[in-house]
């Protein structure tokens, strides 16, 4: 599989649920990123991370928790939501080392938060 | 540090009309510009970048972008759309400060009209 992938493609989750969400990159890429997007609001970045560490943390509730056990795996662990983290979380990788450069992003995982 | 502006949150344009979709950052020394399609239900794919060189950047399915530094614009065009251009699109600038990170605007919906 090429590009960047994400599962699952739809979550819906109770509020007191945890769960996680995957995304893999098989672009040889160094640095990646969690962003959410919800209806009528702009792309928020949420974290970066780049070789592994994270470099972005952009004031996230702690009910989301980030993991990046090597340059190609990201996770987004989430507990306790609230129905305001409904939303479609995409990720993202890039080069991430020198210059600035595109970003690749996956489909997206739309989460419901019931 | 940077920031984009996109005017327009939605632009309705009549098929095989031309469109222009506005783009504006904040200065920089130099800077790196691109833009993003997302089509529904889906991530955002890169349609064009400018990352030094010609200022007329030419992208995917017939979109071209202009890089006009003394007016900080990189507008997006197209001579003739279609209906499967229908989607929102993202301008987005490299952060200054450093080269994990870009800059995304708001969006612009474009609606074509049969």
């Amino acid at each position: 599989e090429t590009g960047v992938t994400q599962t699952p493609r739809h979550l819906v989750m109770g509020m007191t649920n945890k769960k996680s969400l995957k995304c893999e990159q098989h672009l040889g890429h160094n640095a990646m990123y969690w962003y959410k997007q919800s209806a009528k609001k702009p792309l928020e970045l949420m974290f970066v991370y780049n070789f592994k560490e994270q470099t972005e943390n952009n004031s996230v509730p702690s009910r989301f928790s980030p993991e990046c056990p090597n340059s190609s795996h990201l996770f987004l662990h989430l507990h306790t939501l609230q129905p305001e983290d409904s939303a479609l979380y995409l990720c993202a990788s890039s080069f991430g080392g020198g210059q600035p450069d595109e970003q690749y992003f996956g489909p997206g995982t739309r989460l419901t938060v019931t | 540090a940077q920031s984009v502006t996109q005017l327009d949150s939605q632009v309705p344009v009549f098929e095989e009309a031309p469109v222009e979709l506005r783009c504006n950052y904040s200065s920089s020394v130099s800077v790196y510009l691109f833009w993003y399609v997302q089509y529904p239900n889906q991530g955002l794919q890169l349609l064009l970048k400018y990352l030094s060189g010609s200022t007329l950047v030419k992208g995917i399915n017939g979109f071209e972008a202009e890089f006009n530094k003394s007016q900080t614009s990189f507008h997006l065009r197209k001579p003739s759309v279609h209906i499967s251009d229908t989607a929102e699109y993202f301008c987005a600038v490299s952060d200054g400060d450093r080269d994990d990170k870009i800059i995304f605007g708001k969006g612009t919906r474009l609606h074509i009209l049969p």
